[in-house]
């Protein structure tokens, strides 16, 4: 069974800042994501990382994993204010029966302040 | 519609009333999953449809909770005799196929008094 831990899990910066958020996952996962979700809103995919050593970019996140430590990182750079949201990550398992089904970390709570 | 949309996008019910939450997946999509998201917590996992089938259904609870998708499109989950603790937001995806990546609805926020 796949399990799936972020850390931290709540974290408060100044803008301009960098920081990263930690993604550990339990066993082997096919695939791994990243979303964003704003205060009664719905999940925004961010990244979808394959394979080891993928590293991608997007304005002010990078995200990267590291299968062989089934760890996966997500790095802000220059944190502004718009940054701020639940940022998640997700293992996904592809096998015959659940599809893509995914399995979530708890969530890491950005708050950047001006 | 351009993505998944969910309706209603909030139902408040007394405990031990019978809810049925509604998913319209993007057209096309064959894959359709329903999670469920508690307050301060990740979505997990209840069912995964392919086509018209429930090809895994390990994450529901209970056998309160039931969904159906007869046509391979629409789907509904269905509660019956809602607890206190069902009170959550259910989240729908869809994809293409079972192998491409899942886009989610914006949920439906359920509240049991």
């Amino acid at each position: 069974e796949l399990k799936v831990e972020q850390n931290p899990l709540f974290l408060s910066m100044q803008e301009g800042k960098n920081y990263t958020i930690y993604c550990n996952y339990s066993t082997t996962s096919d695939r791994l994501y990243w979303y964003r979700q704003d205060p009664g809103k719905s999940l925004e995919s961010l990244f979808v990382l394959l394979s080891n050593g993928a590293v991608k970019q997007e304005g002010r996140l990078m995200a990267s994993l590291d299968t062989k430590a089934r760890l996966s990182t997500l790095h802000i750079t220059a944190a502004v204010h718009d940054l701020s949201a639940t940022y998640f990550c997700a293992g996904g398992l592809m096998n015959n029966n659940a599809g893509n089904m995914l399995t979530f970390g708890g969530g890491t709570r950005l708050m950047v302040k001006p | 519609g351009a993505g998944v949309s969910q309706t209603p996008s909030n139902k408040v019910t007394e405990k031990g009333k019978y809810v049925e939450l509604r998913c319209d997946p993007i057209s096309g999509h064959t894959a359709l999953y329903w999670y469920r998201q508690s307050l301060g917590q990740g979505p997990e996992f209840l069912i995964y449809f392919q086509g018209t089938g429930a090809a895994d259904d390990s994450g529901l609870p209970n056998d309160r909770f039931f969904a159906v998708r007869p046509e391979g499109s629409v789907s509904t989950l269905k509660i019956q005799r809602t607890e206190r603790g069902d009170s959550a937001v259910y989240l729908c995806a869809s994809s293409l196929n079972r192998n491409t990546e899942a886009f989610f609805g914006q949920g439906t926020r359920l509240t049991v008094v």
